[in-house]
């Protein structure tokens, strides 16, 4: 069974700063997809970043990006020039491939993230 | 990317009573998920409707408890039924696939007293 891990249940960083926030996963897949999901207080979630496994390079988007390393099952985001709009609880996920017909998402624990003024 | 409407927004409800959540979408999907997020907690799939057979469910849930309709390919229902203060966690209905990326509704807060 796929796995999704996040091991910081909290994280804080001062604005303007940047923050890391790691996450390892478990599959016997070769070709996936890998998200991180921001959830902020009014519960919505929203999708930060996808990466897709069988690219070398590491996605981007604008102030987020992703450290993928494929051998090591380890997809952390990084969040440059932190802003407190960017609290949040983090959630990194994976689409497990279910018999085929039946991609759900497995999500890890989450990590709760709060920029600092 | 789809986009959901999801209702009621938040619910206060009676313990033993039922609620039905709705989600509607704004184009045509094969698949919809359903989860509940407890207080403080991650994302657990209750199930996966397809429009025109019956849903498929995770460990741990049961239709009787979580009857789930899809009558069309926009369109689906979650029943929380005969509830108690343990269902009381944000409910989230979802589309996608893993290529495409995942869209949620906006939440359902259930509250049971």
């Amino acid at each position: 069974a796929q796995t999704v891990t996040q091991s910081q249940p909290e994280m804080s960083v001062q604005e303007a700063e940047t923050v890391t926030l790691s996450c390892t996963y478990d599959t016997s897949e070769n070709n996936y997809y890998l998200f991180w999901y921001k959830q902020p207080p009014s519960r919505q979630m929203i999708l930060v970043i996808r990466q897709e496994a069988y690219k070398q390079q590491n996605a981007t988007e604008n102030r987020f990006s992703v450290n993928f390393q494929k051998a090591a099952k380890s997809f952390s985001l990084k969040i440059s020039d932190s802003q407190l709009g960017d609290t949040a609880m983090y959630f990194c996920a994976f689409p497990a491939n279910s018999g085929g017909s039946n991609y759900k998402l497995t999500f890890g624990k989450g990590t709760l993230l709060t920029v600092n003024p | 990317s789809a986009v959901i409407s999801q209702k009621p927004s938040r619910d206060i409800c009676q313990r033993g009573t039922s609620l039905t959540i709705q989600c509607q979408v704004d184009s045509q999907v094969t698949m919809m998920f359903w989860y509940r997020q407890q207080p403080g907690q991650s994302l657990t799939l209750i199930a996966t409707a397809n429009q025109g057979s019956e849903a498929t469910y995770e460990s741990g849930f049961v239709i009787d408890k979580f009857p789930i309709s899809r009558p069309n390919l926009t369109f689906s229902t979650l029943t929380v039924s005969n509830m108690s203060p343990e269902d009381s966690s944000i409910y989230l209905c979802s589309v996608g696939r893993g290529q495409d990326g995942y869209t949620f509704g906006s939440g359902t807060r259930l509250t049971v007293v």
